[in-house]
């Protein structure tokens, strides 16, 4: 079974730039979350969708977006790039009916913003 | 009362010696509390869960402790050994609710 995939692995984008995260969940799995990594902040989190809808949302600025087509694949979009959204943005599906007690993450896309 | 908060940031241990990462948490409604191993140029993977109604779990050389009067809860990893080199992350979760991580420790373990 295919694990989480994201595309791309790495971005190099400019200030004020705009910028689209894919996340491929496992096959099944129709939830998926969204967080974003840096040194010293941990994890934090930006939002979840299920079946299309988001349904939680984390305390972000309205620059970051996301969605998720009826396939469970989702996107997050990033816009107005700023120096501090550089970071690894990892995506996590998790079984249907478990809850968040199993999430499986995929490798991350490491964004650089210039 | 989201937070998890996780300590050290960083630890060094000697091969063989056992590695104690802490996390403490405010939210009473949290009932899940798992622990993910995180490799450089990786996402993290689930290493061990408790739920708050045991003291303690353990898989293999990895124990969760758990003091529910307390909140707080401890990975121990006994015999630690140069491939336990990784980010570990405590979190916590209640229902059908997103994940709320640790800040992270890095851990290196000295041949």
């Amino acid at each position: 079974k295919a694990g989480v995939t994201q595309t791309p692995r790495y971005l190099i984008k400019t200030r004020g730039q705009q910028v689209t995260l894919s996340c491929s969940p496992i096959s099944g799995h129709r939830s998926v979350s969204w967080y974003q990594q840096t040194p010293g902040q941990g994890l934090q989190f930006l939002f979840e969708y299920f079946s299309e809808t988001q349904r939680n949302k984390g305390n972000f600025p309205g620059r970051f977006s996301g969605r998720q087509f009826s396939n469970s694949r989702s996107e997050m979009n990033v816009s107005t790039l700023e120096l501090g959204d550089s970071a690894l943005y990892l995506c996590a599906s998790n079984p249907p009916g478990t809850g968040w007690t199993e999430a499986f993450f995929g490798q991350g896309t490491r964004l650089t913003v210039v | 009362q989201q937070q998890v908060k996780q300590s050290p940031q960083s630890l060094i241990v000697q091969k063989g010696g056992i590695s104690i990462i802490n996390c403490a948490y405010e939210n009473t409604a949290f009932d899940y509390f798992p622990w993910y191993q995180q490799f450089p140029g990786k996402g993290p993977a689930l290493l061990i869960a408790i739920r708050p109604d045991v003291s303690e779990k353990k898989e293999g050389r990895f124990t969760i402790s758990f003091n529910k009067s307390a909140k707080q809860f401890s990975l121990h990893i006994m015999d630690s050994q140069p491939g336990d080199s990784a980010t570990y992350f405590c979190a916590a979760t209640w229902g059908a609710q997103k994940l709320v991580f640790g800040q992270g420790t890095r851990l290196t373990i000295n041949p």
